[in-house]
């Protein structure tokens, strides 16, 4: 089962930044925190991923809550090809072979030119 | 970056025939893959597991012998979704295990319409 919990769905206003949160309580101290988002009719593609400290790459920023509890992902500046369902997922990385991706229901994030 | 290639893009067949998806790691060896289905408003719910050269594992509900999977190589894994019913329309998805920061990559789904 997914161990996060997302709201179902955002709004936002084109060229303005969109803070995406996600709690997961029930985080191990193995867990890391990647996000992956999915445009409508295509597969998912990977966002971003941490484990304890914020992170930065060309398409989003990842801030951690100190007790891991929690995480946003932030997008500086959305625009419309920013329109899709975003996963937050735990992945723990020492399962090796066993592990699999299970995915929550997502927050769909819809952009308003 | 690591690359899955998934075709058909869409199908439609008719109901009691079988049809093949096939997913392709274009520049890497994918010694896992994953299938998903996405059903409409519905979130990605995973299949089963294919490794290379050994039997699939399916999830608990998923019939093996009517979603037959083949990974008979580290470049080509197939979803046979056999005598299919309108019930089997869905978006199916292969994923495989990268290794890097990015985890996972996906194919780019199989819309399929059983009529």
């Amino acid at each position: 089962d997914a161990k996060t919990t997302q709201p179902n769905s955002m709004e936002s206003n084109e060229e303005e930044p969109v803070h995406l949160p996600c709690n997961h309580s029930t985080i191990s101290g193995t867990d890391y925190i990647h996000w992956y988002r999915q445009l409508p009719s295509q597969g998912p593609e990977y966002v971003i991923h941490g484990l304890t400290s914020n992170v930065n790459n060309r398409m989003a920023s990842l801030a951690i809550a100190e007790d891991r509890k929690s995480s946003t992902l932030i997008l500086h500046r959305a625009t419309l090809r920013d329109a899709a369902v975003y996963y937050c997922i735990l992945r723990d990385l020492t399962q090796g072979g066993s592990e699999k991706l299970v995915f929550g229901k997502g927050t769909k994030l819809t952009v308003n030119p | 970056g690591a690359v899955v290639s998934q075709h058909p893009s869409w199908v439609i067949c008719k109901s009691g025939t079988s049809v093949k998806i096939e997913c392709r790691s274009l520049d890497f060896q994918a010694t896992t893959m994953f299938w998903y289905r996405q059903f409409p408003k519905q979130s990605l719910m995973l299949m089963a597991t294919s490794n290379e050269g050994s039997k699939a594992t399916h999830e608990q509900g998923v019939e093996k012998d009517k979603f037959l999977i083949n990974h008979a190589s580290l470049t080509l894994s197939t979803l046979t979704v056999t005598s299919a019913h309108p019930e089997d329309s869905s978006f199916y998805i292969c994923s495989a295990r990268v290794g890097g920061p990015n985890g996972y990559t996906f194919g780019s789904g199989t819309r399929l319409t059983v009529v």
